[in-house]
């Protein structure tokens, strides 16, 4: 079974910059995550996807961040404009349903300058 | 605003030693409860889920929940320097948000 993919694996950016990051989720997963983890923090969740329907988006910077999931499958996450305290590693995670465990994808390491 | 909270260490134990990790959880809401390791560099992997009070057990790894006292725990027996990285507690409280604590780093020494 394939496991949850990301990409890019690293993106180096200058401030004020926009970027987008692209997550394909396991085979049947309803379930998708977007998590933002700062060097010695833990995952901060920033947007749960239900399907194709938002869960939380509670944490998410709405003036510059945005995210979607079209079809209930693939999604992607913008930063426009990127802010230096946005260098974070950026890591979308699964699961099958709900109270279950999520798998994560190897993550998007985004530096800004 | 759910917490969990988990001491970030780092927590020393010597090869062969048994680690205990803790983590406590503000929302008594919550359902199901994870440990996900995470190496430096990588992305947390997940290591065992415990839904019910009680001990459960997965080789060397023992998962501990006391939803009275809102604790959750992990313990390593014989600890290997191969476990030395940093473990995240996660909770998922009824509509699936997963929260993660900071994280407690482990260094088992030979």
């Amino acid at each position: 079974e394939a496991g949850v993919a990301q990409s890019p694996r690293y993106k180096i950016i200058e401030k004020r910059q926009s970027v987008a990051f692209w997550c394909n989720p396991i085979s049947g997963h309803a379930t998708l995550y977007w998590y933002q983890q700062i060097l010695g923090q833990g995952p901060k969740l920033l947007i749960q996807f239900q399907n194709n329907g938002v869960v939380d988006d509670s944490q998410l910077p709405k003036d510059r961040f945005s995210a979607e999931r079209l079809k209930g499958v693939d999604s992607t996450l913008k930063i426009q404009p990127a802010k230096l305290e946005d260098s974070a590693v950026y890591l979308c995670a699964s699961s099958s349903a709900e109270n279950t465990e999520a798998f994560f994808g190897q993550g998007t390491r985004l530096t800004v300058v | 605003q759910k917490e969990v909270e988990q001491n970030s260490g780092p927590l020393s134990v010597p090869e062969g030693a048994i680690a205990s990790l803790n983590c406590t959880y503000s929302d008594r809401g919550s359902q199901s409860f994870f440990w996900y390791r995470q190496y430096s560099g990588k992305s947390p992997e997940l290591i065992m889920f415990i839904y019910s009070n009680g001990d459960k057990e997965d080789g060397r790894f023992t998962a501990q929940l006391n939803k009275a006292s809102q604790y959750v725990s992990l313990l390593i027996r014989d600890s290997q320097p191969s476990d030395s990285a940093t473990y995240l507690c996660a909770v998922n409280s009824g509509y699936s948000t997963l929260t993660f604590g900071k994280g407690t780093m482990l260094l088992v020494s030979p």
